[in-house]
């Protein structure tokens, strides 16, 4: 049971590239989200899903695309990359009654 | 506008003592108030849980509490030790936003020996 997973863990992007962030989880999660966290700024909400095939906007949507093609997969695009769009990417999941199982996390870095 | 707050600034306790963290929010209605643990470098990771309609939740040597009408919780760690210094975060169910999660930006709690 590997909980949540993130790929990749670290990446550098050039303004303007393009890449997708990869979560998988195998707890049969109907939610999933993804989250940013900046400095003074914690945990912000970007974009969420409550099942497979469904996906929603969060508090900071802009500049990002989601999909959720199978329940057990979430996936964070960034079509082209600007630099503030540097952070820390972190995917969440969970059942409603139960608390939040986070993934290690993907430092992506916009030069 | 909805607003979740956490003292801003860092807790310094010493080892055996016990640490008290506090949560406050306004323009919230939330089915359920949780606090996570956040290391350096690293995911939070999931404490306790508290439903709307309970007064105090405990598990081991952390206790929450959930007071509706002065919209606060607090977190306590008692008897502390070293190895609990991190950061805490609470969390509240977004409303009508899939039960996505609504954080504190966090108090850094350190506990020296």
């Amino acid at each position: 049971n590997a909980g949540v997973t993130q790929t990749p863990k670290f990446r550098v992007l050039k303004t303007g590239q393009s890449m997708t962030l990869l979560c998988a989880q195998d707890m049969n999660h109907e939610y999933m989200y993804w989250y940013r966290q900046d400095p003074g700024m914690g945990l912000r909400l970007i974009h969420y899903s409550v099942g497979e095939g469904t996906t929603a906007k969060g508090e900071v949507p802009d500049g990002y695309n989601v999909s959720r093609l199978k329940k057990q997969n979430f996936l964070l695009g960034l079509e082209s990359a600007a630099p503030s769009q540097t952070s820390v990417y972190f995917c969440a999941s969970r059942d409603p009654d139960r608390g939040g199982y986070f993934g290690p996390g993907t430092r992506l870095t916009v030069l | 506008s909805q607003k979740i707050e956490q003292n801003s600034e860092a807790l310094n306790i010493q080892e055996g003592k016990t640490a008290t963290l506090t949560c406050n929010y306004t323009n919230y209605s939330p089915a359920y108030l949780q606090w996570y643990r956040q290391d350096p470098g690293r995911g939070p990771v999931f404490l306790l849980l508290i439903r709307e309609n309970e007064k105090e939740k405990r598990k081991e040597r952390l206790k929450v509490t959930f007071d509706t009408t002065l919209k606060q919780s607090l977190f306590h760690i008692t008897a502390s030790q070293p190895a609990d210094s991190a950061t805490y975060l609470c969390a509240l169910d977004g409303e009508g936003s899939g039960y996505a999660l609504n954080f504190g930006k966090g108090t850094s709690l350190l506990v020296t020996p």
